[in-house]
């Protein structure tokens, strides 16, 4: 079935880059997804990609998809402690379409140290 | 703004009660979620619903069912809840599109501490 990875945590220190990291199984996805928690919050999504895609560029943000390793990554650039939080990758399932499902990982926790 | 609303942010419950947690989006969506999101584990389907009435099971549906007879509102109860139901409950929305992405609005989620 279909299967998304994450790391659990991630550390760095302010004004450094952050990587966070996420590998799919499901190569019929058409669309890959980066949803923030900030604490004692739902998800936000933050920016999404899609499949055709290899790069996409918003602001401090850069998203990577990798398609035939089934790999996709966020880059935060000049990593503020407003961005510590938990970060979630998603894909849309075969056949999601009407119902609007997501496959979410397991969320990596980003730890912004000053 | 998209507002997604849940009836409680905190909730105590005891073994066997029954408990009912509410979810009511203002955007007209057509979709409808409901995860538990533990650490470790990430968000988990429960179970989700296409439109009024209509609902499909999740990953992890056991021990829980929901009813959505109004299209804003989407309920999930637990029969007889159990220790193992303890955490953060979360629903979201989301508009059919056809081809486009699927976005999903979340509320601020419900923590159920069941003793």
């Amino acid at each position: 079935g279909e299967d998304v990875e994450q790391s659990l945590f991630l550390s760095v220190r302010e004004g450094d880059s952050s990587v966070i990291n996420c590998t799919y199984t499901d190569s019929s996805s058409t669309y890959l997804y980066w949803y923030k928690q900030e604490p004692g919050a739902g998800l936000q999504l933050l920016t999404y990609i899609f499949s055709n895609m290899d790069m996409k560029q918003d602001q401090r943000l850069t998203v990577l998809l990798n398609k035939k390793d089934k790999h996709l990554s966020l880059r935060i650039a000049d990593t503020q402690t407003g961005d510590s939080a938990i970060y979630f990758c998603a894909e849309s399932p075969w056949g999601s379409s009407n119902t609007g499902k997501l496959i979410f990982g397991q969320g990596t926790t980003l730890q912004v140290k000053p | 703004d998209v507002k997604v609303t849940q009836s409680s942010r905190y909730l105590v419950k005891r073994t066997g009660e029954k408990v009912f947690l509410e979810c009511v989006q203002d955007m007209d969506h057509e979709n409808m979620f409901w995860y538990r999101q533990d650490p470790g584990l990430g968000l988990r389907l429960i179970y989700f619903s296409y439109d009024v009435k209509m609902k499909e099971k999740g990953d992890i549906p056991e021990g829980y069912s929901v009813s959505r007879e109004k299209k804003e509102r989407f309920s999930l109860i637990l029969e007889s809840a159990s220790t193992n139901q303890t955490s953060m409950y979360l629903c979201a929305s989301s508009p059919r599109l056809a081809g486009g992405p699927n976005e999903q609005f979340f509320g601020p989620g419900t923590r159920l501490t069941v003793l």
